[in-house]
């Protein structure tokens, strides 16, 4: 059983699109995260949903909205994607609110060309 | 603001010989902190934390961890290493603000272990 799932794998599209990844857990965590890790392998938070709510949104441009359904999903969705937002995204979860361990997904790379 | 500092960006070891991957922390509150494994093209997996009790912390793998309150440091050690345990680690800490755990993870020390 995959616990995080991320969809798709790898997104490649061109400047100025819209696209949305899909991150799914079957922990029963109430918290869940979107990371983004750059080509240097840097892993920065971008945001945080405790069941449904957001919790923490790191300075990230407004082009990026994340949506939770419900607390087992978290999506993204990118506007007007730049080639800077070439990046490996990382959906994780925990179970908070105490500050235990986070479970990451498998990965969604995205290139912007 | 919490940090997280490793300050090798590479560690090189032959197999069989002990490991050590260094971070250093800071903190405003109790420091509640982590070690996390990636290997190639594959998301983080967790290794071992600590947040109260025993300064030595065991963990997956055989990897260890001490805390170092007076040093703020979290170093993770194997006293044999593998070429599996080749890959890059990583260093975390979440501190408390506005009610949420927020974490902030190292820059990450790629380990080579050498046959």
């Amino acid at each position: 059983d995959t616990a995080v799932s991320q969809t798709p794998k790898y997104l490649v599209t061109q400047m100025g699109n819209d696209k949305s990844i899909k991150c799914e857990q079957n922990l029963g965590h109430d918290t869940m995260y979107w990371y983004k890790q750059d080509s240097k392998k840097f892993l920065k938070i971008m945001f945080s949903y405790n069941n449904k709510e957001l919790i923490i949104n790191e300075t990230v441009p407004n082009r990026f909205s994340p949506k939770s359904p419900d607390k087992a999903h978290l999506n993204l969705h990118i506007n007007s994607l730049e080639l800077g937002d070439s990046a490996v995204y990382f959906c994780a979860s925990s179970q908070d609110p105490l500050p235990n361990e986070q479970f990451f997904g498998p990965g969604t790379r995205l290139t912007v060309l | 603001a919490q940090s997280v500092a490793q300050p090798e960006d590479q560690v090189n070891v032959a197999e069989g010989n002990p490991l050590t991957v260094k971070c250093t922390y800071s903190v405003s509150g109790n420091p509640y902190l982590f070690w996390y494994v990636q290997y190639p093209n594959r998301g983080l997996q967790f290794l071992l934390k600590y947040i109260t009790g025993d300064n030595l912390v065991k963990g997956s793998y055989g990897f260890e961890a001490e805390f170092n309150k007076s040093q703020t440091s979290f170093h993770l050690k194997k006293p044999s290493a593998l070429v599996s345990d080749s890959a890059l680690y990583f260093c975390a800490v979440r501190d408390k603000a506005g009610g949420s755990y927020i974490p902030t993870f190292g820059r990450g020390t790629s380990l080579i272990v050498h046959p």
